[in-house]
């Protein structure tokens, strides 16, 4: 059975703060790994990954893969209490489903 | 549509009714999910269709859940005899074909939540 795995579930920092969330993966016919941010309801997409050691960034947010030990990062620097949401790791394999993980509720404290 | 439309975005039933949830992907998407989110967990398949077939349905739990398709466009899932652990938030997702766009983003949808009393 596929599976995804984050750490931690729950983190608290202050604006300012530098964040790094964890995903590891167990699953058959891996395809890409993508991370999605789940603030009030709808997750919405922020990178998709698919090669090994090559950094995806956009502004603030940066994410790597590491396809040999099954387990991407996500990282956020500089804080800010608008990055106060769930986020959700995803491995997509073979058939295009998408397997979650049960997420990390980030909240960062003005 | 601009984006995925869910409807309703609230329905609260009794347990042992049928409720419909319907969904309204991206114009052009050809693949639509449904998954269902419960309180602190993260958004579980339930089932997935590429145009108007149901080419993923192994995550529906049980034969009380179905879901359509019938144009290629919006979807429903039906719920028979809810019970109340069929209380969470469902999410409709929608995204382009694999072989045009080269990979999978899913674009979700707000989310339908039931709450079955």
């Amino acid at each position: 059975e596929d599976k995804v795995v984050q750490s931690p579930l729950s983190l608290v920092v202050h604006e300012g703060d530098t964040v790094t969330l964890n995903c590891s993966y167990e699953v058959t016919n891996f395809r890409s790994l993508l991370w999605y941010k789940q603030e009030k309801k709808a997750p919405t997409f922020l990178f998709m990954l698919t090669s090994s050691g090559i950094e995806k960034k956009s502004g603030r947010l940066s994410s790597i893969l590491d396809k040999k030990e099954l387990f991407s990062i996500l990282n956020i620097t500089a804080t800010q209490t608008g990055d106060s949401a769930v986020y959700l790791c995803a491995v997509e394999t073979s058939g295009s489903r998408l397997t979650f993980g049960e997420g990390t509720q980030l909240t960062v404290n003005p | 549509g601009a984006g995925v439309s869910q409807t309703p975005s609230n329905k609260v039933t009794e347990k042992g009714k049928y409720v419909e949830l319907r969904c309204d992907p991206i114009s052009g998407h050809t693949a639509l999910y449904w998954y269902r989110q419960s309180l602190g967990q993260g958004p579980e398949f339930l089932i997935y269709f590429q145009g108007t077939g149901a080419a993923d349905d192994s995550g529906l739990p049980n034969d009380r859940f179905f879901a359509v398709r019938p144009e290629g466009s919006v979807s429903t899932l039906k719920i028979q005899r809810t019970e109340r652990g069929d209380s969470a938030v469902y999410l409709c997702a929608s995204s382009l074909d694999r072989e045009w766009s080269g990979a999978n983003v899913l674009t979700f949808g707000a989310g339908s939540r039931l709450t079955v009393l």
